[in-house]
């Protein structure tokens, strides 16, 4: 069990550019979620996959971000025509659960986006 | 919305002292409270979780205690070490829509 791993770690992106991150979740978890932390806050849900069914999505998620779980493995997170406020720390998470019950999240390391 | 309230914003604690974290939160509908801590530079890390049918539950130096009818639960940590200087984040979650408190940064002085 290696963990939730991120890539990449760090982006530095022009305003207007499109980003694309990609997170590796626990072996045999089903859950994914992704989250975006800014300096001083806890992280915001964004987005969660059971398998590779999107079930959730929150309103933070506008139109320019884009989520996709194929084949309920790895998922990647799009975003496209960066803006400066898109700048934060995004966070991957992954569970195993069944059912309505929460369960326990692990989360990766994180990729720090900075948006020029 | 806010709705999970986490205090204080910071903590400084001397080594060997007690770190009291406190949370509110607001949807009665959670129905699992995690606790975080986080480094600078990484993910947040699980600590210790609770449900709501038991008021506490102690892992080693960690122990959160937890006042349904309050709708509060805070963190205690024994005998804390420089080591554990972090940032903690407590979480409730219902169905896996999970809803952090804004973070305590500790610091534990030798």
């Amino acid at each position: 069990d290696t963990g939730v791993s991120q890539n990449p770690r760090h982006k530095i992106t022009k305003r207007g550019q499109n980003v694309t991150f990609r997170c590796d979740p626990i072996s045999e978890h089903n859950r994914l979620y992704w989250y975006r932390q800014t300096l001083g806050q806890g992280p915001e849900f964004l987005t969660y996959f059971q398998n590779e069914a999107q079930l959730e999505k929150s309103r933070l998620l506008s139109d320019r971000f884009s989520a996709e779980r194929p084949k309920g493995s790895f998922s990647t997170l799009e975003i496209q025509r960066t803006e400066q406020g898109d700048s934060a720390m995004y966070l991957c998470a992954s569970s195993f659960g069944a059912g309505g019950a929460t369960d326990t999240q692990y989360f990766g390391p994180g990729t720090r986006l900075t948006v020029l | 919305q806010q709705q999970v309230k986490q205090s204080p914003q910071s903590l400084i604690v001397q080594k060997g002292g007690i770190s009291i974290i406190n949370c509110a939160y607001e949807n009665t509908a959670f129905d699992y409270f995690p606790w975080y801590q986080q480094f600078p530079g990484k993910g947040p890390a699980l600590l210790i979780a609770i449900r709501p049918d038991v008021s506490e539950k102690k892992e080693g130096r960690f122990t959160i205690s937890f006042n349904k009818s309050a709708k509060q639960f805070s963190l205690h940590i024994m005998d804390s070490q420089p080591g554990d200087s972090a940032t903690y984040f407590c979480a409730a979650s219902n169905n896996n829509d999970m809803r952090f408190g804004a973070g305590t940064r500790l610091t534990v002085k030798p």
